[in-house]
């Protein structure tokens, strides 16, 4: 299986800060990597697919870099509803989808 | 309105069985490939499997740790896909989402994705 790594675990930020999240393979995985949001007791949401294309309806402050085996989620400008757990997962093997173990993003 | 609704969650005891159910509203189901995660409390996302359209073979892939023992199914003129678990143990007690498998071209390549997500219903296994 493919495994992904996210850091850090876990952040602090105030509303305003510009904050990224790092996401890395355990190969190389070209550009099949999504990113999803999930606030407490929710559904996770989709952000970002195919590494750096924004799902319809996601603010633009939100983007996605990277391919290979190295990834980024950046939050331009944070916002209160942006406090949140962030996953990212790759879609490149059809055999076996994995999801990061989540970053949780806590306000400062 | 899309939307994913599932069912069937509760409280087992360990070595039982149990069917979720998954019903989609709001867009073509049978065009699309559906897919299982869960999330045990506290824990982060686990991919259980998924099953493809129709047009893909309606083939299904799980993952390692409930390979042989759950099974995933569809019946698109009822627009549910259903996720079958035998054998339950106390380790798959979690909140189990169902999602809906999207994709996009770019050039030859085809990106996919779980661009809709239900809100999810609870298993228990516990003696």
């Amino acid at each position: 299986d493919i495994q992904m790594t996210q850091s850090p675990s876990s952040l602090s930020a105030s509303v305003g800060d510009r904050v990224t999240i790092t996401c890395r393979a355990s190969q190389s995985i070209s550009s099949y990597l999504n990113w999803y949001q999930q606030k407490p007791g929710k559904a996770p949401k989709l952000l970002i697919y195919a590494a750096s294309s924004l799902q319809s309806g996601v603010p633009s402050r939100f983007s996605g870099s990277g391919s290979g085996t190295d990834f980024t989620l950046t939050i331009s400008s944070l916002q209160p509803e942006d406090f949140a757990t962030y996953y990212c997962q790759q879609s490149y093997s059809t055999l076996s989808i994995t999801f990061g173990q989540g970053t949780r993003l806590e306000i400062k | 309105e899309v939307q994913l609704v599932e069912s069937g969650g509760g409280l087992v005891q360990p070595g039982r069985s149990l069917r979720l159910s998954c019903t989609a509203s709001g867009f073509t189901f049978g065009d699309y490939a559906m897919s299982w995660v869960r999330q045990a409390p506290g824990k982060g996302l686990e991919w259980v499997g998924f099953i493809r359209s129709k047009a893909y073979g309606g083939t299904t892939e799980y993952a390692a740790s409930v390979k042989g023992r759950f099974t995933i199914s569809r019946d698109d003129s009822k627009s549910i896909a259903y996720l079958q678990m035998n054998s339950l143990k106390t380790e798959d007690t979690a909140v189990y989402y169902c999602t809906r498998v999207g994709g996009s071209w770019y050039g030859d390549y085809y990106y996919y994705y779980m661009d809709v997500w239900g809100k999810g219903t609870t298993v228990t296994v516990s003696s």
